[in-house]
């Protein structure tokens, strides 16, 4: 069965810094990979998605993703976080049938907060 | 595109009760996700359609709880005789036919409180 790590439940930063935020999967097969935000009160909006091709993605807001199929991760970096970007990351693998996915494990987040 | 809506936002309710949770995807979606998702945890896939077609659903999913989604539009899901660990937030997606990867979009959330 798959499984995602992310092995930081809490990541303080002070605004401007540099980020990464770890994340490890299990999937047998070719991983879809997400990560996803969530702020106080919001549902969850995708930063970024890897499904084949090109290993380093871009999403919104300046995120990108880097998948190392021989490390199992998809770690999140942004190079100079706002303090708009205080929020919940989830990284999740998407389980594929017939080719399309259709399920996602989600890991358990990490909560990003953003000293001035 | 107003994209997906679920209804309602809050729902408090006492143990043993039934509650009943709608969601309405975005237009011409025709996949539709359920997940739950409890303080500290991140979402838990718990079922999803296709169409009006029930295709899979989670070990999560006990025998209180049933999703539908007549002529493959809006969805509900029910629990019956709530008990307190079914506390949580309760997401709905939806995802299109015209997406090869069917990225799945979430809609706000019903928080239940039971009580």
């Amino acid at each position: 069965a798959q499984s995602v790590t992310q092995p930081d439940i809490h990541i303080t930063v002070s605004e401007g810094a540099s980020l990464e935020l770890r994340c490890n999967y299990s999937y047998g097969a070719t991983p879809y990979l997400f990560w996803y935000v969530q702020s106080p009160g919001q549902g969850l909006q995708l930063l970024l998605k890897y499904f084949s091709g090109d290993t380093l993605v871009q999403g919104i807001k300046g995120f990108e993703a880097e998948f190392k199929r021989s490390q199992s991760s998809f770690n999140l970096r942004k190079p100079s976080v706002h303090w708009s970007d205080a929020a919940e990351y989830f990284c999740a693998v998407g389980s594929s049938s017939g080719g399309s996915n259709y399920k996602l494990t989600f890991g358990k987040g990490t909560l990003l907060t953003v000293n001035p | 595109d107003t994209g997906v809506s679920q209804d309602p936002r809050h729902k408090i309710t006492k143990r043993g009760q039934n509650v009943t949770f709608r969601c309405d995807p975005i237009s011409e979606h025709n996949r539709l996700y359920w997940y739950r998702q409890t303080l500290g945890q991140g979402p838990e896939f718990l079922t999803y359609f296709q169409n009006e077609a029930q295709l899979e659903k989670s070990r999560l999913l006990s025998d209180r709880f049933s999703a539908e989604r007549p002529k493959g539009s809006f969805s509900t899901l029910e629990i019956q005789r709530t008990e307190q660990g079914d506390s949580a937030m309760y997401l709905c997606a939806s995802s299109s036919r015209q997406d090869p990867n069917y990225e799945q979009y979430f809609g706000p959330g019903t928080r239940l409180t039971v009580t």
